[in-house]
């Protein structure tokens, strides 16, 4: 059974930093690209970053760039996001999330339950 | 980047009822378009992929279809289970953005 389960949310002042982690199971984690995916508080889904874990080629929104970092562990199956110089407008559900690639781009086919980040002094 | 326009934003009806979703790319996307519902906390779920591919284990009462800039997502004989919010998703580029969601709710 295929599973991510996202850890590492909580509150953190502006300015401040956090470490999520994602574990997965169920998969072979370097065959894949895996994502992050943000969701303000009754907003709608953001894209945040992807990571192909073979060949660790990454990609970034451009609200997060230079600020946020995303890297995988394949050895312990896990994907990171170490989000520095964090903004009240970064609180979020940040989900992790499975892309399926299909040939030009890809879907998001197994996703984790989520943890909340909330930035707030 | 890529944006993708959803309408509309929240839709009423009924247990039975058929709905369309529409999604408007602001540049052709062939037919990298997703589809997911998403219920009250929780994650979203994969409906459609590449436009018009049911997902495993979804019910065929879910369809998907279009190609270039414009799409839709159809659900017919509505079912109580199916009231929540469904999101389109370009994967034509990066960044791959979605679109503002579709709240369907009970008339």
């Amino acid at each position: 059974e295929v599973q991510l389960v996202e850890s590492g949310g909580g509150l953190v002042k502006p300015g401040g930093s956090l470490r999520l982690s994602c574990a997965t199971s169920g998969f072979s984690f370097s065959d894949y690209t895996v994502n992050w995916v943000r969701q303000a508080p009754g907003k709608g889904l953001e894209w945040v970053a992807y990571i192909r874990v073979r060949g660790t080629y990454t990609s970034y929104a451009d609200s997060v760039k230079g600020r946020f970092t995303i890297s995988a562990d394949n050895a312990n199956k896990s994907l990171y996001l170490q989000m520095d110089s964090l903004r009240a407008e970064d609180t979020a559900v940040y989900y992790c999330a499975r892309t399926v690639s299909t040939g030009w781009g890809g879907y998001f086919d197994y996703w984790g339950q989520g943890t909340l980040v909330t930035v707030s002094s | 980047d890529i944006q993708m326009t959803q309408s509309p934003s929240s839709l009423s009806a009924s247990v039975g009822d058929r709905v369309t979703i529409t999604c408007r790319a602001s540049q052709s996307i062939d037919s990298y378009v997703n589809w997911y519902q998403q219920k009250p906390g929780k994650a979203p779920k994969l409906l459609i992929y590449v436009s018009s591919s049911l997902q495993s284990g979804v019910p065929s009462r879910f369809g998907g279809s279009g190609f270039g800039t414009d799409f839709t997502l159809t659900v017919s004989n509505l079912q109580p289970e199916d009231f929540a919010t469904y999101y389109c998703q370009q994967s034509y580029g990066s960044p791959y953005t979605f679109g503002q969601g579709t709240k369907l709710e009970i008339k």
